[in-house]
């Protein structure tokens, strides 16, 4: 059965103290692995998606990397606005249409 | 691009009631979900639309939810009659490919 598993869940972090959040997953077919972001009373907004061991994507202060069991977002000297819920998710391996979510890890960057 | 439209943002119902969610897509896209999120179970999938037909319902977690997309720029999920333990927040996300655009969800309370 398809899995996502997110760690921590919750981290606290000083401004510029760089860390990293986990996903590990379990398909028996990667279609792709997603990571969103949360903020308080809104929906998951869109960051990365990653296809194959070895690939990296960045935006800003974050990096996104996938091996072969779980993939990794890093979070370069976090400013107070990355606090947010991070959540990361897998295609179904049949279908490709239904996404399993991990219960996501809650980050808060204290200035 | 006015992304995904929920309505209403906000729901305060009194058990046994109806409840009626709407949504509106993102233009083009022609996958629709329907999710349920709370503090104990995360982001669960209750049902999703492809072309405006309903492909998997296996998340809906009781005859007293149903799910409608009469066309493409529209659906709802209706809840009949509520109970408290309904109270969570309820998201729609569209896509066209693998990736799911969320709309802010609408806040549910079955008092």
């Amino acid at each position: 059965e398809d899995q996502v598993t997110q760690s921590p869940e919750a981290l606290r972090l000083q401004e510029g103290e760089s860390s990293s959040l986990n996903c590990s997953y379990t398909v028996s077919g990667l279609r792709g692995l997603f990571w969103y972001r949360q903020d308080p009373g809104k929906g998951p907004e869109f960051l990365f998606t990653l296809y194959s061991a070895g690939e990296e994507k960045e935006k800003e202060r974050l990096k996104a990397t996938l091996t072969k069991k779980e993939s990794f977002l890093h979070i370069t000297a976090p400013k107070p606005e990355d606090s947010a819920t991070y959540l990361c998710a897998v295609p179904d391996s049949n279908t490709g249409n239904q996404f399993y979510f991990g219960t996501g890890t809650s980050l808060t960057v204290i200035p | 691009d006015a992304g995904v439209i929920q309505s209403p943002r906000h729901e305060v119902t009194e058990m046994g009631q109806e409840v009626t969610l709407r949504c509106k897509p993102i233009s083009g896209h022609n996958s629709l979900f329907w999710y349920r999120q709370t503090m104990m179970r995360g982001l669960e999938l209750l049902i999703y639309f492809n072309n405006n037909v309903p492909i998997d319902d296996s998340g809906m977690p009781e005859d007293r939810f149903s799910a409608k997309m009469p066309n493409a720029s529209f659906s709802t999920l209706k809840i009949q009659p509520s109970e408290p333990r309904d109270s969570a927040v309820y998201f729609c996300a569209s896509s066209q490919g693998e990736t799911q655009y969320f709309g802010p969800g609408t806040r549910l309370l079955v008092l």
